[in-house]
């Protein structure tokens, strides 16, 4: 069965500087696509950035990067150049190829220090 | 473009009271679903449904039920409240036409229901 592991509840980050966030997923799929959300105080949810599980290059999109590690299931996000804007809960999801359900991680909320 | 439209926002309801949340998306998505958002639990599937008059139970379907008569409406209901329901409500689509790994979710404003 899938499942996403985000294994951090909170993090700090100083503006400005760097941050990744944890995800790690179990599935005995070999396609499978890989998703970052985040949602902001407001409550709505943001796609952020994608990757598949055949995609040879880490996805990028902005300042976001998916740090993927297929042999080791992980799929982190870093966010460069942190700004106060990123203060926000970030999740980690999972769809499996064949497979119509989305599954979640239970989150990490991250704090831009200024 | 009105994208994923969930009604209502907020509701309190007693232990042992039935009601639905409305959700409507107006992009021709076949792919519809409900999650609960729980803190430290990240958000759970409920339901989900692949196309009009199809739909299946995700990772918490207990105490809900789901019917999926257009391509538009997706409506969740509560049969009975209990307090372990009390939530925050996301219903959300995407386009599966072409089973697309790739296609993200749409989400709507999440309704935050309480179960007194």
């Amino acid at each position: 069965a899938q499942k996403i592991t985000q294994t951090q509840p909170g993090m700090f980050v100083q503006e400005k500087e760097a941050v990744t966030l944890d995800c790690t997923y179990d599935t005995s799929d070999q396609s499978y696509g890989l998703f970052w959300y985040k949602q902001p105080s407001s409550g709505e949810m943001i796609f952020l950035i994608y990757q598949g599980s055949y995609d040879e290059q880490n996805a990028t999109e902005g300042r976001y990067s998916l740090n993927f590690q297929k042999a080791r299931k992980s799929a982190n996000l870093v966010i460069s150049a942190s700004q106060l804007g990123d203060s926000a809960m970030y999740f980690c999801a999972m769809r499996e190829d064949g497979g119509f359900k989305t599954i979640f991680g239970a989150g990490t909320r991250l704090f831009v220090k200024a | 473009n009105a994208g994923v439209t969930q009604t209502p926002k907020f509701q309190v309801l007693k232990t042992g009271q039935s009601m639905t949340l409305q959700c409507a998306q107006d992009m021709n998505h076949e792919y519809m679903s409900w999650y609960r958002q729980d803190p430290g639990m990240g958000l759970r599937l409920i339901h989900y449904s692949v196309g009009a008059g199809i739909t299946d139970q995700g990772e918490v379907p207990n105490g809900y039920n789901v019917s999926r008569s257009t391509t538009e409406d997706f409506p969740l209901r509560l049969l009975s409240a209990a307090p372990s329901q009390t939530s925050v409500y996301f219903c959300a689509s995407s386009y599966q036409g072409a089973f697309n790994l790739g296609e993200k979710l749409f989400f709507g404003s999440g309704t935050q229901l309480s179960v007194l």
